[in-house]
This record gives C-alpha cells, sequence and structure tokens, in this order.
C-alpha cells in the first residue's frame, strides 16, 4: 500500500541556514508525490509536486525537492531559510494504489529562528 | 473572489444543532474534496466528488452529509456530532482526479463541538 512517512516532527533552523525536511514515501507503482506548507489559520498551499517528469522538482519560495527512486526519498530542501517560512510542512503521496486519493504525512514543523 | 473559498471560517455547535458548512471554487475545477484536520493526525480525507457524483465516502459517520450541488458548490451539512468532531475541515478542489493533478485548498472552517 501507498504511504509517506515524514521523518522529523518539528525541525528547528537560524534564519540564513539551510532547511531540510525529510520525506520517504511507500509504493509499489510510480507515484506523484507533493510538498505542500500550511502557515497557521491558513488552508494548505502547493510548493511543488513531482508527477514523473524530472526528478529534481523546483517549487515556489526558493524550494526545491529530488525524488530518489532508489531511496524511496522525496526531501524538501532551501538554501537560505527565511523567517516566513515557518509554517507546517506536509509531504503527500497519490498514485494508482490509493486510487489518486492523497495520502498525507503528519507534517514537519518548521521554526526559524532570528 | 479567486481560489477556494469557505464559510464560515469559525462555527461554535451544540450537539443537537444543525449546521452547514459551504466551499466555493473559481478555479473551473471538476473535483471537489472535503478533509477532517485534527491536531497531531494527517489530514484525513471524507468525500470526493467528480463532475458532481460522488466517488469516495472514506466510513464518514452518517451525522456528515455532502452536497455537491453543481462543480463549483460542495456543502458538508451537520448535524448531531460529538466533541471529538471538533477539527479544522478543509475544503479543495483540482481539474479532475488523476493522480498528477494537485489540490487547492481553501482556508478551511474551525468547527468547535460543545
Amino acid at each position: 500500500a501507498q504511504s509517506v512517512t515524514q521523518l522529523d516532527s518539528h525541525v528547528s533552523v537560524s534564519e540564513g541556514t539551510p532547511v531540510l525536511l525529510r520525506c520517504n514515501y511507500s509504493s509499489s507503482y510510480s507515484p506523484s508525490l507533493f510538498w505542500y506548507v500550511q502557515h497557521p489559520n491558513k488552508g494548505l498551499q502547493l510548493l511543488l509536486k513531482y508527477t514523473s517528469a524530472a526528478t529534481l522538482v523546483k517549487g515556489i519560495n526558493g524550494f526545491e525537492a529530488e525524488f530518489k527512486k532508489s531511496e524511496t526519498s522525496f526531501h524538501l530542501t532551501k538554501p537560505s531559510a527565511h523567517m516566513s517560512d515557518a509554517a507546517e510542512y506536509f509531504c503527500v503521496v497519490t498514485g494508482q494504489e490509493t486510487g489518486n486519493q492523497f495520502y498525507f504525512g503528519t507534517g514537519t514543523s518548521l521554526t526559524v529562528i532570528p | 473572489e479567486t481560489g477556494v473559498t469557505q464559510t464560515p471560517r469559525h462555527l461554535v455547535m451544540g450537539m443537537t444543532n444543525k449546521k452547514s458548512l459551504k466551499c466555493e471554487q473559481h478555479l473551473g475545477h471538476n473535483a471537489m474534496y472535503w478533509y477532517k484536520q485534527s491536531a497531531k493526525k494527517p489530514l484525513e480525507l471524507m468525500f470526493v466528488y467528480n463532475f458532481k457524483e460522488q466517488t469516495e465516502n472514506n466510513s464518514v459517520p452518517s451525522r456528515f452529509s455532502p452536497e455537491c450541488p453543481n462543480s463549483s458548490h460542495l456543502f458538508l451539512h451537520l448535524h448531531t456530532l460529538q466533541p471529538e468532531d471538533s477539527a479544522l475541515y478543509l475544503c479543495a478542489s483540482s481539474p479532475g482526479d488523476r493522480e498528477y493533478y494537485e489540490q487547492y485548498f481553501g482556508p478551511g472552517t474551525r468547527l468547535t463541538v460543545t
């Protein structure tokens, strides 16, 4: 069955330092993978998506993620954290196994220290 | 209005009340979704509508009743809720229900059942 695991429930970085949010997935077929961000009291906003094209995906606000099939990973990175990046981040997997439903990870809360 | 809107943004209701949540999308999409977001739990898909037809009901209790009169509007009718139903209810839409389509989320309705 398809599933997604976000390896860290909370990540804390200093402003201007790199961000790494880890996501591993489980899938027997080629999945589609997404990263969403949720700021307090807001809905979810799409950061980027992977749908079997280029394995390095660039998203909004300087974020990018690399699909690594051998490691079943889809980690989210950003070279330099900004205060406005503080939010909850969700990794999502979908595909044939899930009936094209979205399956969300439990989320990673990112804190940015000034 | 652009994107996906939800009303009301906040709702407090007693266990014997009947209320409805409304979602409207201005994106020309064909699929709409209801999710429940509870603290410390992954987002839970509740219902899926594609071209106004319900295609998914994830074992949701009958005290939640969805309605999709057209591809732009989605309602969630609530009656005799329980305190554990208190959560953020998110509406989303997508061009269709294929795995490569991203979903666009509204800001949510914060529901408190007293």
